[in-house]
């Protein structure tokens, strides 16, 4: 059975800071990996996929990478701002079965 | 290009009622997926539609049943409503799978 944990579950840092989020999960047959944002009570907001095939991907500040032998990844966020503060979740579609296996998520809270 | 649209974004029923909760999928999207999400936990996977047909289930009970539409909408069908069910309910489309998935911005539903 696939599980994704989330670590830390949740993240204070002042702003300007670089921090990473991690994900890990424990099935490496994956088609791919999403990382999403959710502001509170909202929907989830895309930041990044990376393919199986794929080791990194970068956006803006953000860069997210991916290793499946060692069932890990990593959300990289460069300098961050008050406006990233947010609850960041990982998931992972499988590859028997299609569907979204998500983590609990990362509260991050960015103080000016 | 319109997004994922979910209707009503918020909702009451009493335990015991029935529920049926809608979305729009981005267009040229042929796959919709439903997740419940408790509060403070990651989305669990409902299950999906591909062409009008279901794709994949997660571990919900039969009271939990959709549809999807020629113009590739759905409907999520929620009887026999409990206070467990209270969750937001999130919407997400893609170009059939397994690709980049994109999430509507939920439907909050509150069971009393």
């Amino acid at each position: 059975k696939q599980e994704v944990t989330q670590i830390p579950a949740a993240l204070s840092v002042p702003e300007g800071e670089n921090l990473v989020l991690n994900c890990s999960f424990t099935d490496s047959a994956i088609y791919n990996l999403q990382w999403f944002r959710q502001d509170p009570g909202k929907g989830l907001t895309s930041l990044l996929l990376i393919q199986s095939s794929q080791r990194e991907q970068t956006s803006g500040r953000l860069n997210a990478s991916l290793d499946k032998s060692s069932g890990r990844s990593t959300l990289y966020i460069a300098a961050s701002q008050p406006g990233d503060s947010a609850t960041y979740l990982c998931a992972v579609i499988l590859i028997r079965r299609g569907d979204m296996r998500f983590g609990a998520g990362t509260r991050l809270t960015v103080k000016p | 290009e319109t997004g994922v649209t979910q209707s009503p974004t918020h909702l009451i029923k009493t335990r015991g009622q029935q529920v049926t909760l809608r979305c729009s999928s981005q267009s040229g999207h042929n796959t919709v997926s439903w997740y419940q999400q408790a509060l403070g936990q990651g989305p669990q996977f409902i299950f999906q539609y591909y062409r009008e047909e279901e794709n994949g289930r997660g571990n919900f009970p039969p009271r939990f049943s959709g549809l999807q539409f020629p113009n590739y909408s759905s409907e999520l069908n929620v009887n026999a409503l409990e206070l467990d069910d209270s969750a937001l309910y999130l919407c997400a489309s893609s170009e059939g799978q397994p690709v980049e998935a994109f999430f509507g911005q939920g439907t909050r539903l509150t069971v009393v």
